[in-house]
């Protein structure tokens, strides 16, 4: 079965600081990969997803970007942090249309 | 265009109670409903997926949730409420040819003793 590692699970940064959040998937091979936010009180967010190495889709435009260097790897990334971009962010794969998430990384900018 | 809302931010029940979490959908064409759930800082798991197969859904931890096509509702219930139960729940659509689902705001289900 699969398994989905991010890192780190807490973070905190200034404001104007880059960004840079990994998740790794084992058991699986070219798996569909996505970036979720969520903010407090606003449910899941669906911010960029995958479907192979060097694909990405962009759901919400922002300032935030996400590449994907490997089959098994996504990255989440950002030049200059904002306050809005707090939030807690979840990497997510999907197995016969259901999700499986990582255990998330909890981001405050401040 | 799909979309869920789920009513109610949070809900409160006491132990060994029902617990009914309200989902509603909208999508052209017919769906594949979810419901997840979210414990403290944790990613979130799949309760129970609906697919068309059969109305009445089995999930786990006791869970379970009935598809009804005519009140676009896919509502979550358990008869009886545990402490562990207490987390957020979330209720997903897909549908489509697109199986990336779209989710609803989240419930936050507390259980007092």
């Amino acid at each position: 079965s699969q398994t989905i590692h991010q890192w780190p699970a807490t973070l905190v940064q200034p404001v104007g600081s880059p960004l840079s959040l990994e998740c790794t998937v084992e058991g699986t091979s070219n798996p569909n990969l996505y970036w979720y936010r969520q903010a407090a009180g606003r449910g899941l967010q669906l911010l960029f997803y995958s479907v192979g190495i060097g694909q990405i889709s962009s759901e919400v435009p922002q300032n935030l970007s996400a590449s994907r260097p490997q089959d098994r790897q996504f990255i989440l990334s950002s030049k200059k942090l904002l306050l809005s971009d707090s939030g807690f962010y979840l990497c997510a794969t999907d197995v016969n249309e259901k999700l499986f998430f990582g255990s998330g990384t909890q981001l405050s900018v401040l | 265009a799909q979309s869920v809302t789920q009513l109610g931010s949070h809900v409160s029940v006491s132990e060994g109670a029902l617990v009914l979490l309200r989902c509603n959908y909208s999508s052209s064409v017919p769906p594949y409903l979810f419901w997840y759930v979210q414990y403290p800082n944790q990613g979130l798991q799949l309760l129970l997926k609906y697919t068309s197969a059969a109305t009445l859904v089995k999930g786990i931890n006791g869970f379970e949730a009935e598809f009804k096509k005519s009140e676009t509702s896919f509502h979550l219930t358990k008869p009886s409420a545990h402490m562990s139960d207490a987390a957020e729940y979330f209720c997903a659509v897909s549908s489509g040819g697109s199986y990336i689902p779209t989710f609803g705001r989240g419930t936050s289900l507390i259980v007092h003793p």
